[in-house]
């Protein structure tokens, strides 16, 4: 159980495009998701919170236009990132938490590389 | 802002030795967790140890936190190849708040 997909799993595109990225929880209801970014060889940094059926608070730094965060259901988080440029390319990790299961341990997607040409 | 200092950075050992990765922090916590990172994957969840326990157990993992010393380690007895991978601890305030990961630590099992 508590399984999160996450799609793609790869993407490259040119620079000044948008690209959306999801991400569902499969057998639970996420009523928050998080959405991190993470640079070769360190750590995770939590780019916004998204709960359900409201606006997705942004961690200091995050562009709230650049990185477009929409939660409309229980089950599905979407990470626009408009206009990508070069600088955007990383690995952006979703993850959920949910009322019901342990609620203070999160459950991740594989990750999306996103390379920006 | 990270939270959590985990060390060593990288740890390589052979198959069949224990590994111990060290995880301090610096405000109170609610919880502490470890995660566990294959390579251009996402994280898995490990084992959580909450801020009124001082040990925790699970197959091969021993999870210890000393909340005096805003310290934990994580222990994986009898390492395999398969236990290669980054480890990250991370800390949470409380019911549904963020977790602040730590740095993590490379953990490379040589067969």
């Amino acid at each position: 159980g508590a399984v999160v997909s996450q799609h793609p799993s790869r993407v490259i595109c040119k620079s000044g495009t948008s690209v959306k990225i999801e991400c569902r929880s499969l057998d639970f209801q996420a009523t928050t998701m998080f959405w991190y970014r993470q640079f070769p060889k360190q750590s995770l940094m939590l780019m916004a919170t998204s709960n359900e059926g409201s606006k997705a608070t942004y961690e200091q730094g995050v562009e709230k236009d650049k990185f477009l965060i929409n939660h409309a259901s229980l089950t599905l988080s979407t990470l626009t990132v408009t206009s990508a440029h070069p600088e955007d390319s990383s690995f952006y990790i979703c993850s959920a938490g949910a009322t019901g299961l342990a609620k203070n341990i999160q459950y991740f997607g594989a990750g999306t590389r996103l390379s920006v040409l | 802002s990270q939270q959590g200092e985990e060390d060593p950075q990288a740890l390589s050992i052979q198959e069949g030795e224990n590994a111990t990765m060290n995880c301090s922090y610096k405000t109170s916590i609610n919880n502490l967790q470890w995660y566990r990172q294959n390579s251009g994957r996402g994280l898995v969840h490990l084992i959580l140890i909450r801020s009124n326990e001082r040990e925790k157990h699970s197959g091969r993992l021993r999870v210890t936190l000393d909340t005096s010393k805003k310290s934990s380690s994580l222990l994986i007895t009898a390492s395999r190849a398969a236990d290669t991978a980054s480890y990250f601890c991370a800390t949470d305030a409380g019911a549904n708040s963020k977790l602040t990961f730590g740095k993590g630590i490379t953990l490379s099992v040589r067969p």
